[in-house]
């Protein structure tokens, strides 16, 4: 009973470097997110997808990319990684049909970028 | 779009205590409303929502949380807390949109919650 698996569980960077974190979700769920969680802030939407091939901007999408090429996963990618990137990262995902439906979160990952 | 303000960003309270944290929202239309729990070192679990009905809605571990829409309000209680209630309380509310609607949630900063044995 998986869930939502997120790869990996902690990350460090130097400025400058990119890399990409894997969601992967075995719920059949149609809508994955990715949030970033800051000491204080809460959790803040980055982007999110509604389909395979579809995604969109959420509240915080400076300086990442996303992409759904298949269901079951999400990945977010860092270009060129800031200092100002450096958080926990949580993947969601909830199935379609209205928005009465609760968010199932991954474990996170944890990245510094030094 | 929606905002959630939680008044308590640090409670310490002595096992068997009552709990109560605050959450407000502010949106024009109808929302639902969720708290989620974050152990140490774990990821976030939900412990209630409210969609609809009955405004007091009872969740896991003892917990529960009244919804009052004259006051915005959606706050979080329990009667007698435990040592293993020591966690992050996040509040969080998305749009209810009739015709469905994939808006991810918008949480509040966190109440962290600190039980003494």
């Amino acid at each position: 009973n998986a869930g939502v698996t997120q790869t990996p569980k902690f990350r460090v960077l130097k400025t400058g470097q990119s890399m990409t974190l894997l969601c992967a979700q075995d719920m059949n769920h149609e809508y994955m997110y990715w949030y970033r969680q800051d000491p204080g802030m809460g959790l803040r939407l980055i982007h999110y997808s509604v389909g395979e091939g579809t995604t969109a901007k959420g509240e915080v999408p400076d300086g990442y990319n996303v992409s759904r090429l298949k269901k079951q996963n999400f990945l977010l990618g860092l270009e060129s990684a800031a200092p100002s990137q450096t958080s926990v990262y949580f993947c969601a995902s909830r199935p379609a049909g209205g928005s009465k439906n609760i968010q199932y979160f991954g474990a996170g990952t944890r990245l510094s970028v030094l | 779009a929606q905002s959630v303000s939680q008044h308590n960003h640090h409670v310490i309270l002595s096992e068997a205590a009552s709990l109560e944290l605050g959450c407000n929202y502010s949106y024009g239309g109808t929302v639902n409303l969720f708290w989620y729990v974050q152990y140490p070192g774990q990821h976030l679990q939900l412990l209630l929502k409210y969609f609809s009905g009955d405004p007091l809605v009872k969740g896991i571990k003892g917990f529960e949380a009244e919804f009052i829409k004259s006051k915005f309000s959606f706050n979080l209680r329990k009667p007698s807390v435990q040592w293993s209630d020591t966690a992050e309380y996040f509040c969080a509310v998305n749009a209810a949109h009739s015709g469905g609607g994939a808006d991810g949630l918008t949480f509040g900063k966190g109440t962290h919650l600190i039980i003494q044995p």
